[in-house]
């Protein structure tokens, strides 16, 4: 497998703020990342695919300018929700895909409640 | 359109044997992931299966079959820790994890 770490894993903020999570591949060297978002006793929702050295893809009904992907090496991803309201708050995850039947690896997730 | 169902909940005693099933609709198919993921936590990979079959990895065994679209997750020998959503995905033609919304297991002594 994968070992995949987030920062930080919890975040409250005031209406309006901006914030960065971090996603880092610790041993694996991902050219892709996935940000999965998930609201309280919902699916994991796929926002967007990261790819090293590009930019992102994002899923229909996800803003691009609200949600800023960078993914500037092969082990690290930022998502940075830009003005975050409290219908941003929710549990945020990364995920790398590896081998040849590329699975998906998660990070522990980063809960943000924006206030 | 591409779609993944399965059950909402299911309880089990601990101790008991249960079968969580998953049927799936993709443009074509790479197949089909089950993750664990515990109550405020990230999945966990379990299980892949891609060719017809059933894969055994301890307690817990993975089933498919393609030319119904279907597979299913068994647990057997159920303990407390096993009280989880469990995650039916597949795999399409791109590569993309067609997620199911879980099947959130409870397990009573």
């Amino acid at each position: 497998g994968a070992v995949v770490s987030q920062h930080p894993s919890w975040v409250i903020c005031k209406s309006g703020t901006s914030v960065k999570i971090e996603c880092r591949s610790l041993d694996f060297q991902a050219t892709t990342m996935f940000w999965y978002r998930q609201f309280p006793k919902q699916s994991l929702m796929l926002m967007a695919t990261s790819n090293e050295g590009s930019k992102a893809t994002y899923e229909q009904g996800v803003e691009k300018d609200k949600f800023l992907i960078n993914h500037a090496s092969l082990t690290l991803s930022t998502l940075t929700v830009t003005s975050a309201h409290p219908e941003d708050s929710s549990f945020y995850i990364c995920s790398v895909r590896v081998g040849q039947i590329e699975t998906q690896y998660f990070g522990p997730g980063t809960r943000l409640l924006v206030l | 359109g591409q779609n993944i169902d399965q059950p909402t909940e299911m309880t089990a005693t601990e101790g008991a044997i249960v079968q969580i099933n998953c049927t799936y609709q993709t443009s074509g198919f790479n197949g089909l992931f089950w993750y664990q993921q515990h109550a405020g936590e990230a999945p966990t990979f379990l299980s892949y299966n891609v060719l017809d079959g059933l894969e055994e990895k301890g307690r817990f065994s993975s089933f498919l079959s393609r030319s119904k679209g279907y597979s299913y997750l068994l647990l057997k020998e159920l303990q407390m820790k096993d009280s989880a959503s469990y995650l039916c995905a597949a795999s399409d033609s791109n590569y993309q994890l067609i997620w199911g919304a879980g099947t959130k297991l409870i397990i009573k002594p």
